[in-house]
């Protein structure tokens, strides 16, 4: 276990559908992060939020939509996905301390699936 | 544009091997290196961490070098085992204005420890 915990694990959904993620870290981390996990690429980062501030967007479609309520808390809100778009979606979290960043915790990842 | 790369995409030892994976990135201008572990369908665990001061970082019976100059880092793993079995990620930061610590990957290397 490393403190950071994400549901649900496992999501099947239509294109039509809305639905969320959820990521939760215990670690008292003030930095997380959504990746993405696609078959036979790099990790990509998604977003950054330190301090419950958004930080990064890199360059996600709008369909994408994220939420930091505190520090612990991350979701991600999904709608009128595409089926590209089924992968492994990570959370991260991290303490940012001054001169950079620190050493990332991952959580077990949500497998996405949309048909 | 950083990026990362790793060789080989996948190995395969029998099992007591020493085994080196390599990881090149094309930006020196690197905060720090890390060294993950994923298990098939599961989050990161984060093995090494090496500053760009470093040389090099052990943890048990893996040891992480760091060539900055070169943009080259190695994991060395001794005496491998079947538990060994997994994708082998490096990653760097980029250390820009923003301090995100948007963390950049390679993709990987799958290792197999054959009994």
């Amino acid at each position: 276990e490393t403190g950071v915990t994400q549901t649900p694990r496992h999501l099947v959904m239509g294109m039509t559908n809305k639905k969320s993620l959820k990521c939760e870290q215990h670690l008292g981390h003030n930095a997380m992060y959504w990746y993405k996990q696609s078959a036979k690429k790099p990790l990509e980062l998604m977003f950054v939020y330190n301090f419950k501030e958004q930080t990064e967007n890199n360059s996600v479609p709008s369909r994408f939509s994220p939420e930091c309520p505190n520090s612990s808390h991350l979701f991600l809100h999904l709608h009128t996905l595409q089926p590209e778009d089924s992968a492994l979606y990570l959370c991260a979290s991290s303490q940012e301390v001054s001169g950079g960043p620190d050493t990332q915790y991952f959580g077990p990842g949500t497998r996405l699936t949309v048909l | 544009k950083q990026e990362v790369t790793q060789i080989p995409a996948a190995l395969s030892v029998p099992e007591g091997e020493n085994l080196v994976l390599n990881c090149s990135f094309t930006d020196s201008a690197i905060y720090n290196l890390q060294w993950f572990r994923q298990d098939p369908g599961k989050g990161l665990t984060s093995l090494l961490l090496i500053q760009s001061s470093q040389r090099e970082q052990t943890s048990g019976r893996l040891n992480a070098s760091l060539d900055k100059s070169s943009g080259r880092s190695t994991l060395y793993i001794a005496a491998s085992q079947p538990g060994d079995s997994a994708t082998y990620l490096c990653a760097v930061p980029l250390h820009g204005s923003s301090n995100t610590g948007k963390l950049i990957f390679g993709q990987g290397t799958t290792l197999q420890v054959k009994p």
